[in-house]
């Protein structure tokens, strides 16, 4: 298995720009996560979906910020538009449907100047 | 809230030096509690998972604990290859079958040092 892929691994963009981050869980996965890590803040859950529908969006931090997962295998996470605070490293995880360990993908490292 | 907090922030060990690290957490009703490994550039790696009090994990040189308050992450005679940042993390349990959130400490920095 390939594990949870993300891409680009590395986003350098200017504020104001929109941007676009792209995840692809593990097959059969039914839980998937996004996630953000700064030094500040450590590891916070964003929003998170189970059968592609979104269940908990609390951690979302502004209306900038938009996710979805059109299907089972690829998910979105959007800013628009970025601001200089919203760099930190994006994380995507996915779990089985009562499993309760998440895995991880490689992170997304944005950099808005 | 859920609450998560790790300690200490950093440990410095030489190879063969034993040392544990710390995992307070408050939380509604535990459902369980994870570990994680997380090298620099990386995801974190999945460990561990404790479910109650008393239950004990291991995995070569790590052994993980769980308290009704706190984890213990053991780590005997470590290697420089243990170096890494970990995370402890908890999932409460829910009125609403909500699914596996997961609210994480800030970690510990570990560095063993040959």
């Amino acid at each position: 298995d390939a594990g949870v892929i993300q891409s680009p691994r590395h986003e350098v963009t200017e504020m104001g720009q929109e941007v676009t981050l792209r995840c692809k869980p593990i097959s059969g996965h039914d839980y998937l996560f996004w996630y953000r890590q700064t030094m500040m803040r450590g590891l916070e859950l964003l929003i998170y979906f189970n059968n592609n529908v979104p269940i908990d969006d609390s951690g979302m931090p502004e209306d900038r910020f938009s996710a979805k997962m059109p299907n089972a295998s690829f998910s979105t996470l959007k800013i628009q538009p970025s601001e200089p605070r919203d760099s930190a490293v994006y994380f995507c995880a996915s779990s089985f449907a009562g499993g309760n360990e998440q895995y991880f993908g490689p992170g997304t490292r944005l950099t808005v100047t | 809230e859920d609450q998560v907090t790790q300690s200490p922030e950093a440990l410095r060990l030489q190879e063969g030096e034993s040392s544990s690290l710390n995992c307070s957490y408050t939380v509604s009703g535990l459902r369980g509690l994870f570990w994680y490994r997380q090298d620099p550039g990386k995801g974190p790696e999945f460990l561990f998972t404790l479910y109650s009090a008393g239950e004990e994990k291991e995995k070569e040189r790590l052994k993980a604990t769980l308290t009704k308050k706190e984890s213990f992450l053991h780590i005997t005679a470590p290697k420089p290859e243990d170096s890494a940042t970990y995370l402890c993390a908890v999932q409460a349990l829910m009125i609403k079958a909500a699914g596996n959130k997961l609210t994480f400490g800030g970690g510990t920095r570990v560095l063993v040092k040959p």
